[in-house]
């Protein structure tokens, strides 16, 4: 399977934990995406790299999150200090410059805080 | 922020009828996509649409991009129960050189056998 892959599905954590979820793109792709989806609501943005730049930070990229990816391949998400508004799908997608609009995503991790 | 209105929210049909649905902005784009959703998985792109006034089909699947470049709708002929599932449109902004996509929340399609 040559598509977007994320681990862990699933993670469920105590409210103050820190977690990090790993997302592997389409192997070509130089450009890589984070989104967060909660119920009833489309993807929101949150971050996006070319190759290891981070080029673009949403406002809801709070200090608790920072994302990495530092050769350009895989990339992960680190939430700290998890508190519970943080329970959400997170989403994964990526993209080949040049035809960058055409975004692929990833099964997503779905983060359970209690 | 940008907001994209996207309707219905939800349609309940039977197999066999013809589906339609779109999406709106006060906000022009210059990138539509659609995306269909299935429970506990990631979007799954469906069709992308890059020109004003461009019609684009995918099988069963047909997509418009409006002319003004601020809305588009998506038409699905001949439902069959596997086209269950949640149906988002995402735009691509203009203005700014952002790379985000900005997504509707979604039309909920239930097909009766």
């Amino acid at each position: 399977d040559t598509g977007v892959s994320q681990d862990p599905r699933h993670k469920i954590t105590k409210r103050g934990q820190n977690v990090t979820f790993r997302c592997d793109p389409i192997s070509e792709h130089n450009r890589l995406y984070w989104y967060r989806q909660t119920l009833g609501q489309g993807p929101e943005f949150l971050t996006y790299f070319q190759n290891e730049a981070q080029l673009e930070k949403s406002r809801l990229l709070s200090d608790r999150f920072s994302a990495e990816r530092p050769k350009g391949s895989f990339s992960t998400l680190e939430i700290q200090r998890t508190e519970q508004g943080d329970s959400a799908m997170y989403l994964c997608a990526s993209s080949l410059r040049g035809n960058s609009y055409e975004q692929y995503f990833g099964p997503g991790t779905r983060l359970t805080v209690t | 922020g940008q907001q994209l209105n996207q309707s219905p929210q939800s349609m309940f049909i039977q197999e066999g009828e013809d589906v339609s649905m779109n999406c709106t902005s006060s906000s022009i784009f210059n990138t539509w996509l659609w995306y269909k959703q299935d429970p506990g998985e990631g979007p799954v792109l469906l069709i992308a649409l890059y020109k004003a006034g461009e019609l684009t089909s995918n099988g069963r699947l047909t997509a418009q991009f409006g002319i003004t470049r601020k809305d588009s709708f998506l038409n699905i002929s001949a439902s069959i129960p596997s086209d269950v599932g949640i149906y988002f449109c995402a735009g691509r902004l203009v203005q700014g050189g952002s790379e985000k996509l900005v997504f509707g929340k979604g039309t909920k399609l239930t097909v009766n056998p």
